[in-house]
């Protein structure tokens, strides 16, 4: 079955950019959006943003001026870069599936979340 | 933005009883609601998306109802399994997609 890994630095200084990867294992990359969900500790789900595997985005307004993510279907990943991180950015970082372009099913598969703490 | 408030905030109950758990949206989000269910140090897991449909592997204990703005998922008999913490999650026509703040189903 598809699994997803994330992967990146566990810590970022603050004003620099925090870049994760997510592998997706067992399936392919392509023909599925993918999304990025963050919780900072003790705190709830929001949503980051989504690609589809041709590459097109949609980014939350909140953070839009800050987030990009990029698609690399040669490796079946994806991966998000948060630039001029505060502490506020401290959370667990999730990626997940997000439906297809035949159907949609929910955010069915879920990373385990990676954990990224700001701080110098 | 489409806000989702979800009650009540902490549901005390005995395993065997039956939960219902609400989700009200700001604006109509048509069927597009998900519900998902999260265990401490673990990633949220899809229960139920399109408002009703069980995703796949979800016991039929687990259901979901609504449309419009007013969504509920209802839990038919607790298993000792089924205490954590639930998220709904609307995708409207225009992100950004959005979570509820979570109703935590503990033990009485």
């Amino acid at each position: 079955q598809v699994q997803l890994q994330e992967s990146g630095p566990g810590l970022v200084k603050p004003s620099e950019t925090l870049s994760l990867t997510c592998t997706v294992s067992g399936g392919s990359i392509s023909g599925y959006y993918w999304s990025w969900i963050r919780q900072p500790p003790g705190k709830g789900l929001q949503w980051i943003g989504y690609i589809y595997y041709s590459g097109s985005t949609n980014y939350n307004p909140s953070l839009k001026s800050r987030v990009t993510i990029s698609v690399d279907t040669s490796k079946n990943q994806f991966s998000l870069k948060l630039s001029s991180v505060t502490a506020a950015d401290t959370a667990v970082y999730y990626c997940a599936r997000d439906g297809s372009i035949t159907g949609y099913y929910g955010m069915d598969v879920w990373g385990q979340g990676t954990t990224v703490t700001v701080s110098s | 933005e489409i806000v989702l408030t979800q009650s009540p905030a902490t549901l005390s109950l005995s395993p065997g009883e039956r939960a219902t758990l609400s989700c009200r949206a700001s604006h109509s989000v048509s069927i597009y609601l998900a519900w998902y269910q999260q265990k401490p140090g673990q990633a949220p897991r899809l229960l139920i998306y399109d408002a009703s449909n069980r995703a796949t592997g979800i016991p039929a204990r687990f259901s979901g109802s609504g449309s419009g703005t007013d969504f509920t998922l209802t839990i038919s008999s607790l298993e000792p399994e089924d205490f954590a913490v639930y998220y709904c999650q609307q995708r409207s026509n225009w992100p950004p997609w959005t979570f509820g703040q979570g109703t935590k189903v503990e033990i009485k």
